[in-house]
């Protein structure tokens, strides 16, 4: 079947402009995670969501970020206000067991802050 | 808290020869480390983790907890090897205790 999916794959916003961020997970997957990959360095970890429920979202840097999965499939990630350190590829990957290591990747959404 | 160094941001080697990436890492518990590939124009995928202990494309790691090291190796680089590789560490639980290297780009010249 199709692999994770992430949409847009490019995203250009004025600085002060709210983006959102969709991520397709492999069907039947329950767990979803979203990164956050800055410029030269390994992703770092966003938020993490088990079917609907949000269990860890200890990683969002601030309020402007909110991230939810209402249904447990598609997630959102939403990004209010961005600003220029925003800039960043944001990865989501979903695994079928709650596991980390066993998650597959999306392509990523380039987010470039302007 | 976990932290993860990799200390070479870009590695060249020639065809053939041997190559080992660095991975260090701090942890106050015992934690799992693997190892992720992206290939150019792909998706990041697991390469290996060190509970399995399997070799995968010919790569080996071993966990060296007194070295606070999970270096990965190969005894013959092939040119197909090219690619950023992380190294990765788990925690005891999951989301913050997963926490990524900042990458090593591996060369592998004709």
């Amino acid at each position: 079947g199709a692999g994770v999916s992430q949409s847009p794959r490019y995203k250009v916003a004025k600085r002060g402009q709210d983006v959102a961020l969709r991520c397709d997970p492999i069907s039947g997957h329950v767990s979803l995670f979203w990164y956050q990959q800055a410029l030269g360095q390994g992703p770092e970890f966003l938020t993490y969501f088990q079917n609907e429920a949000q269990l860890d979202k200890s990683g969002l840097p601030s309020d402007r970020f909110f991230a939810e999965r209402p249904e447990g499939s598609v997630s959102t990630l939403k990004i209010q206000r961005t600003q220029q350190e925003d800039s960043a590829v944001y990865l989501c990957a979903s695994s079928s067991t709650g596991q980390p290591y066993e998650q597959y990747f999306g392509p990523g959404t380039r987010l470039t802050v302007t | 808290a976990q932290r993860v160094t990799q200390p070479e941001k870009l590695l060249s080697v020639f065809k053939g020869a041997p190559v080992e990436l660095k991975c260090n890492y701090s942890y106050s518990g015992s934690p799992e480390l693997f190892w992720y590939v992206q290939y150019s124009r792909q998706r990041l995928q697991l390469l290996l983790r060190h509970i399995s202990r399997e070799s995968i494309k010919g790569f080996t790691a071993d966990l060296n907890k007194g070295e606070t090291s999970f270096h990965l190796k190969k005894p013959f680089a092939q040119e197909e090897d090219s690619a950023m590789y992380y190294c990765a560490l788990s925690g005891r639980n999951y989301g913050q205790n997963f926490v990524f290297g900042p990458g090593t780009r591996l060369s592998v010249l004709p």
